[in-house]
């Protein structure tokens, strides 16, 4: 079975620090592909990031980075210096596209960024 | 704003109806998908349309069904509403030849079913 877990449920930080967000997934399929997506306050969503399984490199984009490991079944997104715009809920997700299609999110983890 | 158009903003109904929501992709992109997000199930993939064809099916009921038209517009229907499926649902269009699949979400529709 697939599953996503995102075990922090809540983060506070104060701005300017860094933060991780933590995603463990599992899934038996050599095949798949792992999302980001944020969801400010104001409720829409943003995509963030699409990596493939076959694609272990991290990935940089400005301040967001990401770091995806299979040996430990993990897709980490860190923030470096974060900002009070950062403040959202960010999920992470699955997509198993070999037989059966699976699109698993998980529960989310609320970041807030103090000023 | 992302480009990604969807009407109406909000809408309460009743159990038992039938509602249809709208979604218009971005111009050029092909790939429309639906979402729902509840309090109780999170955020669900539904459905995925590609250029008029069914690409992808997720988490959606019988009750439930799509189309995607021929000026790539999208449509979900939504029939014998239940309490349960009082939610937001969210589009997202995603540009042919992108890699990444990168997808534009739409601001969502909010359903309230009483």
């Amino acid at each position: 079975a697939q599953k996503v877990t995102q075990a922090q449920t809540e983060i506070s930080v104060v701005e300017k620090e860094d933060v991780t967000l933590d995603c463990v997934y599992e899934t038996r399929d050599t095949t798949y592909y792992l999302f980001w997506y944020k969801q400010p306050p104001s409720g829409e969503l943003v995509f963030l990031i699409r990596r493939n399984s076959f694609d272990e490199q991290n990935e940089i984009s400005g301040r967001y980075s990401w770091n995806f490991q299979k040996s430990t079944s993990s897709f980490n997104f860190t923030i470096t210096a974060s900002q009070v715009v950062d403040s959202a809920v960010y999920f992470c997700a699955l997509i198993k596209t070999s037989g059966t299609y699976k699109y698993i999110f998980g529960t989310g983890t609320r970041l807030k960024v103090l000023a | 704003d992302s480009g990604v158009t969807q009407t109406p903003k909000h809408l309460i109904t009743a159990t038992g109806q039938r509602v249809t929501l709208r979604c218009s992709p971005r111009s050029g992109d092909l790939s429309v998908y639906w979402y729902q997000q509840s309090l109780d199930q999170g955020l669900q993939f539904l459905i995925q349309y590609y250029n008029g064809e069914e690409r992808a099916k997720g988490n959606i009921l019988e009750r439930f069904s799509a189309q995607q038209f021929p000026d790539l517009h999208s449509e979900l229907n939504l029939s014998s509403l239940e309490l349960g499926d009082s939610a937001l649902y969210f589009c997202a269009s995603s540009p042919p030849l992108d890699s990444q699949e990168t997808q534009y979400f739409g601001p969502g529709t909010r359903l309230l079913v009483l």
